[in-house]
């Protein structure tokens, strides 16, 4: 079984910018969640989609933002970049269906580097 | 407010010696806890979980750990590790299906030949 992909793998933005990540799900999983690392910061929550819709959110501002697809692809957005959005951004997913034993796996994640 | 910690920044042992990880969580009743390494510039693969019943759990790669209510902790060992364990160890728990998992800071491993 196919595990989660992330595309593309790096990325170098300017300030100002907008950017879109893609995640694609392990086949079967519906629940795909989004995280932001930085050495500063650690690991921290964005939000988390099931059926398309978005179902668990974070503490970050509304510059970043997502969506999922009926395949349950996963897209996320962040405008109007910042030096501080530079970080390794990770996708998640899972079956979703919220039983004891649903546990997340994760993608080799999309290195954003603002300048 | 739930939490995830792990009190080590930093860990060196020798290739060979036995390792133990310590993670320490908040939460008002038994969570569902998870181990990931995080190898460089890669992401997370998950080790081991614990959800329910016997206390120690065996994962991948050689590493177990084991729940203690008393002592609220989920300490992952290794009896013997080699150089390829050097990585980033997350703790991570979630107090019940519904809730985001929360991930501890990480632990980085070195390990000297």
């Amino acid at each position: 079984k196919a595990g989660v992909t992330q595309t593309p793998r790096y990325l170098i933005k300017t300030r100002g910018q907008q950017v879109t990540l893609s995640c694609s799900p392990i086949s079967g999983h519906r629940s795909v969640s989004w995280y932001q690392q930085t050495p500063g910061q650690g690991l921290q929550f964005l939000f988390e989609y099931f059926s398309e819709t978005q179902r668990n959110k974070g503490n970050f501002p509304g510059r970043f933002s997502g969506r999922q697809f009926s395949n349950s692809r996963s897209e996320m957005n962040v405008s109007t970049l910042e030096l501080g959005d530079s970080a390794l951004y990770l996708c998640a997913s899972s079956r979703g269906d919220r039983g004891n034993t649903d546990t997340q796996y994760f993608g080799p994640g999309t290195r954003l580097t603002v300048l | 407010a739930q939490s995830v910690t792990q009190p080590d920044i930093h860990i060196t042992v020798s290739e060979g010696a036995s390792l133990e990880l310590r993670c320490n969580y908040s939460y008002g009743a038994t969570p569902y806890l998870f181990w990931y390494v995080q190898s460089p510039g890669q992401g997370l693969q998950l080790l081991l979980k614990y959800f329910s019943g016997d206390t120690l759990v065996q994962g991948i790669k050689g590493f177990e750990a084991e729940f203690k209510r008393s002592q609220s902790s989920f300490n992952l060992r290794k009896p013997s590790v080699h150089w390829s364990d050097a990585a980033e160890y997350f703790c991570a728990g979630r107090q019940t299906s519904y809730d985001k998992v929360i991930f501890g800071p990480g632990t980085s491993l070195s390990v000297i030949p």
